[in-house]
C-alpha cells in the first residue's frame, strides 16, 4: 500500500496567523487519467471527518477560501492563510490514486 | 441534502458478531459506490470495505477480509456491514461514506461506535 506521511503531527498556531501541513506519499499520485487524487479532510473535536479539498487543490462547497491545497507528484501542502478558532481539529491527507485508499496519520492543529 | 446515518454499534465480546447499518437519503443511493471506514486512536482512519452500485464488485481491506461482509439494499437505501469473529482491535468508530465530485469520501455519516471487549 501507498504510505502517506504528514508533518508536523502537532501544530500550535496563533489565531490570525498562517499554518501549513505537509503530506508526502511513497509513490507518485498522478493517475493514468492525468488527475492527482489527493484529498484533505478536517475533523473537529467530536465530529466526523469533513472533506475540505479534493484533487490537490479544489475546495469543496462551503469551504472558506482561507484553505488552499497545492503540490504535485509526491509532495503536497494544505495551507490556512489565517487560522480562526473554528479551524481547531485534526487534518488528514488521503490518497485515492492507488488502491486501497490510504490516509495520513493526522496533524493536530491547536492554539498556542 | 445528503444524509448518511449509521446504526448498530454496540459492546460485543471477542469472537462475537454485529451488523451495522447505514441509511442514506437525499440522493439516488442506487447510483453510488459506498464505503465503510473506521477510526481508532491507534490506527487512525482506515478504509475497510467498498461496494459498487449494484453490489457486483466488492473489496475489503486485508485486516477484515474473510470476517466482514459489506452489502446493500437499494430498495431500502441502505448499506450494511456484517462483522463476524470480532477482535479487540476491531474496536472503532465505523463510518459509511460516499464519493462526490469524482473523488473519494465527499460525504460521511456521524459514525457508530463498536467496542469489542470481554
Amino acid at each position: 500500500d501507498v504510505v502517506m506521511t504528514q508533518s508536523p503531527l502537532s501544530l500550535p498556531v496563533t489565531l490570525g496567523q498562517p499554518a501549513s501541513i505537509s503530506c508526502r506519499s511513497s509513490q507518485s499520485l498522478v493517475y493514468s487519467d492525468g488527475n492527482t487524487y489527493l484529498n484533505w479532510f478536517q475533523q473537529r473535536p467530536g465530529q466526523s471527518p469533513r472533506r475540505l479539498i479534493y484533487k490537490v487543490s479544489v475546495r469543496d462547497s462551503g469551504v472558506p477560501d482561507r484553505f488552499s491545497g497545492s503540490g504535485s507528484g509526491t509532495d503536497f501542502t494544505l495551507t490556512i492563510s489565517r487560522v480562526e478558532a473554528e479551524d481547531i481539529g485534526v487534518y488528514y491527507c488521503m490518497q485515492g490514486t492507488h488502491w486501497p485508499p490510504v490516509f495520513g496519520q493526522g496533524t493536530k492543529l491547536e492554539i498556542k | 441534502q445528503v444524509q448518511l446515518v449509521e446504526s448498530g454499534g454496540a459492546l460485543v465480546k471477542p469472537g462475537g458478531s454485529l451488523r451495522l447499518s447505514c441509511e442514506a437519503s437525499g440522493f439516488p443511493f442506487r447510483e453510488y459506490y459506498m464505503y465503510w471506514i473506521r477510526q481508532t486512536p491507534g490506527r487512525g482512519l482506515e478504509w475497510i470495505a467498498y461496494i459498487t452500485e449494484t453490489g457486483g464488485t466488492i473489496y475489503y481491506a486485508a485486516s477484515v477480509k474473510g470476517r466482514f461482509t459489506i452489502s446493500r439494499d437499494n430498495a431500502k437505501n441502505s448499506l450494511y456491514l456484517q462483522m463476524n469473529s470480532l477482535r479487540v482491535e476491531d474496536s472503532a468508530i465505523y463510518y459509511c461514506a460516499r464519493d462526490t465530485s469524482g473523488s473519494h469520501f465527499g460525504y460521511w455519516g456521524q459514525g457508530t461506535l463498536v467496542t469489542v471487549s470481554s
